[in-house]
């Protein structure tokens, strides 16, 4: 299986500045046929399913801010939030779907500073 | 519009069996390359794929879990079954079931949309 781990667990960070979350996958995601990294990011909220954030590694999904933005390849992935706004404290979470069983990594918490 | 809602017993004791049904509309499972999951997450923990079923029955089941789990559907009902057999405290978790996502006649395997989710409590 592959297994997913993300860093920090927890992360606070001031309004309005960057926030970086890792994602590191135990064996590559990228599909060399068609040059695609089969992961996702989700975030989510207190009592609340996740909800997708960047699919492919760097896809943003329709209507999530454009101060989230993926990036990496093959087995180290980030997620960044460019400026923190309040409604981003949440859980985050990657998940590979390169193969079966999908894995997700432990979370990352992000607060607010 | 989609949407998935999981149903079952809140509370379980040790070793008894859990059967839970998503219930979905907006979408069938009749349709060629549609696929639902479920998903689980213990109480402040991270998630943790369980099974998913196709269009066509075919099955995937977690490596660690796939002794105990079950994934049928009935696509008439627009339903999804999950049954596990002997829970365990462990075991105590929200689950969710979810659809692929999809665009046109491509499908994809990260999920969206997800249910609300169920929690349901193992007790020893």
């Amino acid at each position: 299986d592959f297994v997913m781990t993300q860093s920090p667990d927890s992360l606070a960070v001031s309004l309005g500045e960057r926030a970086t979350i890792n994602c590191r996958s135990s064996q590559s995601v990228l599909n060399s046929l068609n040059n695609k990294n089969y992961l996702v990011w989700y975030q989510q909220k207190p009592g609340q399913p996740p909800n997708v954030l960047i699919y492919w590694a760097s896809t943003r999904e329709s209507g999530v801010p454009d101060r989230f933005s993926g990036s990496g390849s093959g087995t180290h992935f980030t997620l960044t939030i460019s400026s923190l706004q309040a409604e981003d404290v949440a859980v985050y979470y990657c998940q590979q779907y390169f193969s079966t069983p999908y894995t997700f990594g432990q979370g990352t918490k992000l607060e607010i500073k | 519009q989609v949407s998935l809602k999981e149903s079952g017993p809140a509370l379980v004791k040790s070793t008894q069996t859990l059967t839970l049904t998503c219930t979905f509309s907006g979408f069938s499972l009749s349709t060629s390359g549609m696929r639902v999951s479920w998903i689980r997450q213990p109480p402040g923990k991270a998630l943790e794929w369980l099974a998913r079923i196709d269009w066509d029955g075919e099955r995937f089941y977690s490596t660690s879990l796939k002794t105990r789990l079950t994934i049928s559907k009935d696509t008439s009902k627009n339903q999804v079954v999950l049954t596990m057999t002997n829970m365990d405290p462990v075991d105590t978790a929200t689950y969710y079931c979810a659809r692929h996502a999809h665009d046109y006649s491509n499908f994809y395997n990260w999920f969206d949309p997800w249910g609300q989710g169920t929690l349901v409590t193992v007790s020893s």
